[in-house]
């Protein structure tokens, strides 16, 4: 079983749609939880990181649920500019995966005009 | 834009020959990794550095080596290139905190093995 599980996508969706991303972990020892997006041939920059109690960037809202091992990224009123591939990552902070980075395979989002 | 840099940026390279990749960061950051990315299989640990001198295996370590002898450069080794190492490389820096550590990420490598 792979540590992050992502739904792949790809998404297509029009200008000022909402559009939201789904992500397992595996691990229960993870402790910090983030959101990548890498445009087409560069590196992944970090989107945000996903707090406990859910967090909100604009028009990004990112929900973490524990129990369920279970994370979200929301994007409001889409903008061409969205365009890119997400990637969830979480990252183990203690025991025998202290430090390692997990990603998932990343899901892909078009919006169009 | 954090300090971090790959080297070379692009190679090309022939089927078992050695090959070195490195990474230089700026940040004096604790932790460096190599991924590899490659369509339907996203990144993929290599290798990871939580210290100089302290390296561990990841998901994909057969094939590779790494060394890490001063806190600002990770080399990536392909002991024999083959054909299955064509990817993008990716290096990435993080600190240890016991709270949330945002990843930092090189340009990338490309390599491709003819």
């Amino acid at each position: 079983r792979k540590e992050v599980e992502q739904d792949p996508g790809p998404f297509n969706v029009p200008e000022g749609a909402t559009v939201a991303f789904n992500c397992t972990y595996s691990n229960s020892a993870s402790q910090s939880f983030f959101w990548y997006r890498q445009d087409c041939r560069k590196e992944p920059k970090l989107l945000m990181s996903v707090y406990s109690s859910g967090n909100e960037d604009g028009r990004f809202t990112a929900q973490l649920n524990r129990a369920s091992q279970y994370i979200s990224l929301l994007i409001r009123d889409s903008k061409l500019s969205d365009s890119a591939t997400y990637l969830c990552v979480v990252n183990s902070n203690r025991g025998s995966t202290l430090g390692r980075l997990y990603f998932g395979r990343g899901t892909q989002l078009t919006v169009w005009p | 834009d954090a300090g971090i840099t790959q080297s070379p940026r692009h190679k090309v390279t022939e089927t078992g020959t050695p090959v070195t990749l490195r990474c230089h960061q700026t940040e004096n950051h604790r932790y460096m990794y190599w991924y590899r990315q490659d369509p339907g299989h996203g990144l993929r640990l290599i290798h990871y550095s939580y210290g100089v001198k302290d390296t561990d295996k990841g998901e994909v370590s057969d094939g590779y080596s790494v060394s890490r002898s001063k806190t600002e450069d990770f080399l990536l080794t392909l002991e024999s290139a083959t054909s299955s190492q064509t990817s993008v490389y990716f290096c990435a820096i993080s600190e240890s905190t016991p709270g949330a550590t945002e990843a930092f990420f090189g340009q990338g490598t490309r390599l491709t093995v003819v």
